[in-house]
């Protein structure tokens, strides 16, 4: 079974900094992999998604990667902001289908 | 874009009710949907996938007879938590493909279910 981990926990940085979120899979036969943000009682907002075949997508200061071979995700925030904080959940699928999440890192950004 | 919506964003129930929450998908069709469950500081967990027409496949633990599925349509799944106890208090959240594709999901706003 596809087991996601999440490193770190939590992370505080202040306002400005760039980050890096890592996200770690056992198995790596991924059909794709997905970045969400969750804000606190709040469903899920999608960030970006990469199928199996790429190895990074980039959306305004967000950048992902994949390393499919070693089971890696990485998810850089360049120029943080206190709107960023949140919790950011990476999800892995084998089929396309069901997601298989992570922990989550918990993020503050701190004016 | 596709939009996935969930009915009720949240409900308050007494011990013992059931409680029905509804996943829809609004403008595309899906033979598939998926539920999930996050408890307080926890992950979402796959408990289970609704399947158009036939019977849901539950995950590991979870239930069957607790946890109702119905996927009576193309657009419409329905979660029922029966005899819900606290420890049922959870956010439940669905997610669909749009039917014959796998490239994309979408993810409903959740439901909030406390359980007094």
């Amino acid at each position: 079974k596809q087991e996601v981990t999440q490193i770190p926990a939590a992370l505080s940085v202040p306002e400005g900094e760039n980050l890096v979120l890592n996200c770690s899979f056992t198995d790596s036969a991924i059909y794709n992999l997905q970045w969400f943000r969750q804000d606190p009682g709040k469903g899920l907002t999608s960030l970006l998604l990469i199928q199996s075949s790429q190895r990074e997508q980039t959306s305004g200061r967000l950048n992902a990667s994949l390393d499919k071979s070693s089971g890696r995700s990485t998810l850089y925030i360049a120029a943080s902001q206190p709107g960023d904080s949140a919790t950011y959940l990476c999800a892995v699928s084998n089929t396309g289908n069901q997601f298989y999440f992570g922990t989550g890192t918990s993020l503050t950004v701190i004016p | 874009g596709a939009v996935v919506s969930q009915h009720p964003s949240w409900v308050i129930c007494k011990s013992g009710t059931s409680v029905k929450i509804e996943c829809r998908s609004l403008d595309f069709q899906a033979t598939t949907m998926f539920w999930y469950r996050q408890f307080p500081k926890q992950s979402l967990m796959l408990m289970a996938t609704s399947n158009e027409g036939s019977k849901a496949t539950y995950e590991q633990g979870v239930e069957k007879d607790k946890f109702l599925i119905n996927h009576a349509s193309l657009t419409l799944s329905t979660l029922t938590v029966t005899s819900a106890h606290p420890e049922d208090s959870s956010f439940y959240i669905c997610s669909a493909p749009i039917a014959g594709r796998t490239d994309t999901q979408y993810f409903g706003p959740g439901t909030r279910l406390t359980v007094l």
